[in-house]
């Protein structure tokens, strides 16, 4: 197994640009999520997905939309990015409930210019 | 809303104890995790500890519950330099953790 795996690793954007980042899982997990990662701050929830046609917002959801047309990917959309959206970007996976183990993709550094 | 609060940084002598503390508000909270990150890498679960429970010991990690103050601990025995990470406290508010929050992480530093 692959794991989760997120592309690109980096990435420059100039502002207003829109662009896709890529997740996929290989584990048949229901659950994906994304979050964002920020000096002192944690990771913070983007949006999260409960199966395939299934998504919901997180904590901080505006600017990025995503989609789950199949199990294993979960792609995450900027349509018009910002500098306040430089940030590096996980992608997460686990099976179900809360006591399973979320294995975390390799990350995808993001700077907005 | 639900708010986890961690100190920035910790330095220990290789072969010394890390305690690393951590603090939340929501006393809802049903799973309490400890995550490790190293450089360049994303987030790896380490220990988690449900919230009926007050310590649980895993190897060289011992996670403490203190759920009348909502503080918890990890302490880490004999500290090495493969240690030296971000860690991060982290809650989840039902049993099928739709609602994770992350604290800011604590960089431990280990110190030869």
């Amino acid at each position: 197994n692959a794991g989760v795996t997120q592309t690109p690793k980096f990435q420059v954007l100039k502002t207003g640009q829109s662009m896709t980042l890529q997740c996929a899982q290989d584990m048949n997990h229901e659950y994906m999520s994304w979050y964002r990662q920020d000096p002192g701050m944690g990771l913070r929830l983007i949006h999260y997905s409960v199966g395939a046609g299934i998504t919901d917002q997180g904590e901080v959801p505006n600017g990025y939309n995503v989609s789950r047309s199949t199990t294993e990917d979960f792609p995450l959309r900027l349509l018009s990015a910002a500098p306040s959206q430089t940030s590096v970007y996980f992608c997460a996976s686990r099976p179900g409930l809360a006591s399973e183990t979320q294995y975390f993709g390799p990350g995808t550094r993001l700077l907005v210019l | 809303g639900e708010d986890v609060e961690q100190s920035l940084f910790l330095s220990v002598r290789e072969g010394d104890s890390s305690v690393i503390n951590c603090t939340y508000t929501d006393s809802s909270s049903t799973y309490l995790y400890w995550y490790k990150q190293e450089p360049g890498a994303g987030l790896q679960l380490l220990t988690y500890i449900f919230s009926n429970m007050d310590m649980k010991q895993d190897q060289r990690l011992t996670v403490l519950l203190n759920k009348k103050d909502k503080h918890l601990s990890l302490r880490i025995a004999d500290t090495q330099t493969g240690d030296s990470a971000i860690y991060f406290c982290a809650e989840s508010m039902d049993n099928y953790g739709q609602n994770f929050v992350f604290g800011p992480g604590t960089r431990l530093s280990v110190l030869p």
